[in-house]
């Protein structure tokens, strides 16, 4: 059974600063891994998806990577600002299996300090 | 505007009653998803549905029920078998069943007094 795993479970840093937010999971044979935004109290927001034959989406000061075979998979936020505050989850679909249905993370708590 | 309207965002319900959670989409996908989000898990899934007139049961189905008449509406109707139905509940939308990406409403907050 797939396991998806982000440590830290929280973060703060300053604003300005460039960090990164980790995901790993445990069985390598995925289709795709979706990374989510979610702010308190409110549904997630799509924010990078990418496919298990690529190895990096980018938008904006956003920057997903995809490794694999090692079962990682990690968010770069760049130039980091008080509204990236939220919740940040990863979620990954098998590539075989009658349902093929995301399994999510329980998610990486971030909050920018002005 | 296309997107996924959950309704409504607040609800308490009292032991021993039904309550139906509303989600409607305009954007023309054929899968939808329920999931329920609890402080400090995961998302889990209760029920899916890839096209009109079919659903299956998700991982925690139990005490749960859907419908799917319409390819636009999916509603979630959480029922007294239930035993901890206090939680947060997200809808959800993909073009097709088993690849595409997903998108959520903004949510319903059940709460049992």
């Amino acid at each position: 059974k797939q396991e998806v795993t982000q440590i830290p479970a929280a973060l703060s840093v300053p604003e300005g600063e460039n960090l990164v937010l980790n995901c790993s999971f445990t069985d390598s044979a995925i289709y795709n891994l979706q990374w989510f935004r979610q702010d308190p109290g409110k549904g997630l927001t799509s924010l990078l998806l990418i496919q298990s034959s690529q190895r990096e989406q980018t938008s904006g000061r956003l920057n997903a990577s995809l490794d694999k075979s090692s079962g990682r998979s990690t968010l770069y936020i760049a130039a980091s600002q008080p509204g990236d505050s939220a919740t940040y989850l990863c979620a990954v679909r098998p590539s075989s299996g009658s349902a093929r249905q995301l399994t999510f993370g329980s998610g990486t708590q971030l909050t920018v300090l002005p | 505007d296309g997107g996924i309207t959950q309704s409504p965002k607040y609800l308490f319900r009292k032991e021993g009653q039904n309550v139906t959670l509303s989600c409607e989409q305009n954007l023309n996908h054929d899968a939808m998803y329920w999931y329920r989000q609890d402080p400090g898990q995961g998302l889990r899934l209760i029920y899916y549905s890839q096209i009109v007139n079919d659903f299956q049961k998700g991982d925690i189905a139990e005490g749960y029920s859907v419908s799917r008449e319409k390819k636009e509406s999916f509603p979630l109707t959480v029922t007294s078998a239930q035993k901890n139905p206090t939680a947060f509940y997200l809808c959800a939308s993909s073009i097709i069943a088993y690849t595409g990406e997903l998108f959520f409403g903004e949510g319903s907050r059940l709460t049992v007094l």
